[in-house]
């Protein structure tokens, strides 16, 4: 069975700071693919970044970047120089490939304090 | 504008009183999908559809039903509601969802008293 696990439940920085959010992914699967997903206060669901399980490479968008490692099964999130405005519950979630399911982690609540 | 409607945004109701929440989407998206959101827990699957009157049941599918008669719609509907149903729900919809982003509604706010 899937599973993702976002063992920070709360995280507050101050502004500026750089900050980690962590995911777990199990599957035994070899194709799967994993994505980020932001719920700012207002509660609408934003799609951050699709990954791929043979694809590795991490990613750089602005101030956000992903570490993609099969070999941790994780795939971690870190924004750099927090504004107040990323405060949000940030989801993983992993679907496998052929299956139509998708299960989110918990999430991770990020309140970066001015 | 592409985007993917609930109505209606919050709901309160009774027990036992039947209700349908309905979820609509522009973008031509074969993959349609209901979630419920709950502290601590994350958002969780219900049901999921690949295409028109095709559908299957998700990670907590119990107490719900949906139908899928149009492509574009995809309604939830709760017979008998009852107060551990009390949640927010998510529709979503996608090309396909093992590879492609889901687009979200902006959730329904549903109390079941």
């Amino acid at each position: 069975a899937q599973k993702v696990t976002q063992a920070q439940t709360e995280i507050s920085v101050v502004e500026k700071e750089d900050v980690t959010l962590d995911c777990v992914y199990e599957t035994r699967d070899t194709t799967y693919y994993l994505f980020w997903y932001k719920q700012p206060p207002s509660g609408e669901l934003v799609f951050l970044i699709r990954r791929n399980s043979f694809d590795e490479q991490n990613e750089i968008s602005g101030r956000y970047s992903w570490n993609f490692q099969k070999s941790t099964s994780s795939f971690n999130f870190t924004i750099t120089a927090s504004q107040v405005v990323d405060s949000a519950v940030y989801f993983c979630a992993l679907s496998l490939g052929g299956s139509e399911k998708l299960v989110f982690g918990k999430g991770t609540k990020l309140t970066v304090n001015p | 504008e592409a985007q993917v409607t609930q109505n209606p945004r919050y709901l309160i109701t009774v027990t036992g009183k039947k209700l349908t929440v309905t979820c609509s989407q522009n973008m031509n998206h074969e993959y349609m999908s209901w979630y419920r959101q709950d502290p601590g827990l994350g958002l969780r699957q219900i049901y999921y559809s690949m295409n028109v009157e095709v559908t299957d049941k998700g990670d907590v599918p119990e107490g719900y039903k949906v139908s899928r008669k149009e492509k574009r719609n995809f309604p939830l509907i709760l017979e008998s509601p009852s107060p551990n149903q009390t949640s927010l729900y998510f529709c979503a919809s996608s090309a396909g969802a093992t590879y492609n982003e889901q687009f979200f509604g902006p959730g329904t706010r549903l109390t079941v008293l």
